[in-house]
């Protein structure tokens, strides 16, 4: 069966501080990949996408994640986290041309600290 | 503006009952799909929806119900058959190769 596993379920920074969260999936196919964000109190929000193409894709607020196809990784990075980036995150994986079968890690809370 | 949205925000139903929680969408997308939201396990898909009148059975399905009468309502029942309901519940919409577009959510406790 199709799993995303995240392998850090409370992470705790300083601000500037760097991040990296993993992100791996089991799925012989090929795979579209996500990352949504859930700040405190807000809906589920998309962080960034891949589909194909270059492996190293950025998103909004100074997120990257990079796909690994060897590792079956997909692990979200940002250099300098500031507190606004409190939030939960998720990394989710479909079958390429299949929306209908979102498959969700467990999710990474992320306090930031000033 | 458009989006999803969900209604009530929060919900509280007694052992036995049925309730039935609200998705509405005004972004014309063909797709919609209830998740499921508890802590430390992520979303897990209860039922989704490609088109009207039709929906399939997600990973989760058991002790719920849907229908799709209209295009921009995918409105989730959660019956008595539903053993430990409390959880937040997410609804999505998606339409062709774009990613799923989620409302607010509705938190549904047990009293």
């Amino acid at each position: 069966a199709q799993s995303v596993s995240q392998h850090n379920h409370h992470v705790i920074l300083s601000e500037a501080a760097s991040l990296e969260l993993g992100c791996n999936y089991s799925y012989g196919g090929t795979v579209n990949l996500f990352w949504y964000v859930q700040y405190p109190g807000q809906h589920l929000q998309l962080l960034l996408k891949y589909f194909s193409g270059d492996p190293l894709v950025k998103g909004i607020k100074g997120f990257e994640a990079e796909f690994i196809k060897s590792k079956f990784s997909f692990n979200l990075r940002k250099p300098s986290v500031q507190w606004s980036d409190t939030a939960e995150y998720f990394c989710a994986v479909t079958p390429s041309g299949g929306y209908n079968k979102l498959i969700f890690g467990a999710g990474t809370r992320l306090a930031v600290h000033p | 503006d458009g989006g999803i949205t969900q209604s009530p925000k929060y919900l509280f139903r007694k052992e036995g009952q049925n309730v039935t929680l609200s998705c509405e969408q005004n972004l014309n997308h063909d797709a919609m799909y209830w998740y499921r939201q508890d802590p430390g396990q992520g979303l897990r898909l209860i039922y989704y929806s490609q088109i009207v009148n039709d929906f399939q059975k997600g990973d989760i399905a058991e002790g719920y119900s849907v229908s799709r009468e209209k295009k921009e309502s995918f409105p989730l029942t959660v019956t008595s058959a539903q053993k430990n309901p409390t959880a937040f519940y997410l609804c999505a919409s998606s339409i062709g190769g774009e990613p799923q577009h989620f409302g607010d959510g509705t938190r549904l406790s047990i009293l």
